[in-house]
């Protein structure tokens, strides 16, 4: 069965400083989509990011960057000179290709705290 | 603003009581998924509608069900409430049916406490 990983369940840095939130997924299927969410405390959950399996690129939003490498299943989400409102849960989530329902699965969350 | 919207935000109730969730999707979003959200559980998919007929299915109980309307509003039935069942209940939407890949847009939750 697919499954999500986030080793780090609580992480607190200071503001300005780099942190890299973990994400490991496992899956049999060659086609798979990834996402991350955000959750802040306000509670609702907010879209990040999406990358299908055969795109292996890295990417680059802002302070925000995702390093995606299939050889080790790792998807894991930089967030550049930190700031408080960043402050928030973040989910990673995996989504296989024909998938009824059964194989949509988020990963436990890491909560990220930045201290002012 | 995802332009997802929820009601009622909060919700307390007792066990062995019936409760509906509405969701309003985004404009022009054809698909609504629920989701039930509590601390020994995490994030769990229940459901997923599209277009007004059900598509995807997850970790839904027997106690609980859902539709969709012509309008695409949606509604989930939650019955004979137990005290696990406790938790945030997230509703999201996208354009298209295809579970997959699509991104999903969440509401901001309705808050469920049974006493």
């Amino acid at each position: 069965a697919q499954k999500v990983t986030q080793a780090q369940t609580e992480i607190s840095v200071v503001e300005k400083e780099d942190v890299t939130l973990d994400c490991v997924y496992e899956t049999r299927d060659t086609t798979y989509y990834l996402f991350w969410y955000k959750q802040p405390p306000s509670g609702e959950l907010v879209f990040l990011i999406r990358r299908n399996s055969f795109d292996e690129q890295n990417e680059i939003s802002g302070r925000y960057s995702w390093n995606f490498q299939k050889s080790t299943s790792s998807f894991n989400f930089t967030i550049t000179a930190s700031q408080v409102v960043d402050s928030a849960v973040y989910f990673c989530a995996l989504s296989e290709a024909d998938n009824y329902g059964q194989n949509f699965v988020f990963g436990p969350g890491t909560r990220l705290s930045v201290l002012p | 603003d995802s332009g997802v919207t929820q009601t009622p935000k909060h919700l307390i109730t007792a066990t062995g009581q019936r409760v509906t969730l509405r969701c309003s999707p985004r404009s022009g979003d054809l698909s609504v998924y629920w989701y039930q959200q509590s601390l020994d559980q995490g994030l769990q998919f229940l459901i997923q509608y599209y277009n007004g007929e059900e598509r995807a299915k997850g970790n839904i109980l027997e106690r609980f069900s859902a539709q969709q309307f012509p309008d695409l509003h949606s509604e989930l039935n939650l019955s004979s409430l137990e005290l696990g069942d406790s938790a945030l209940y997230f509703c999201a939407s996208s354009v298209e049916g295809e579970f997959a890949k699509n991104i999903q847009y969440f509401g901001a939750g309705t808050r469920l406490s049974v006493l």
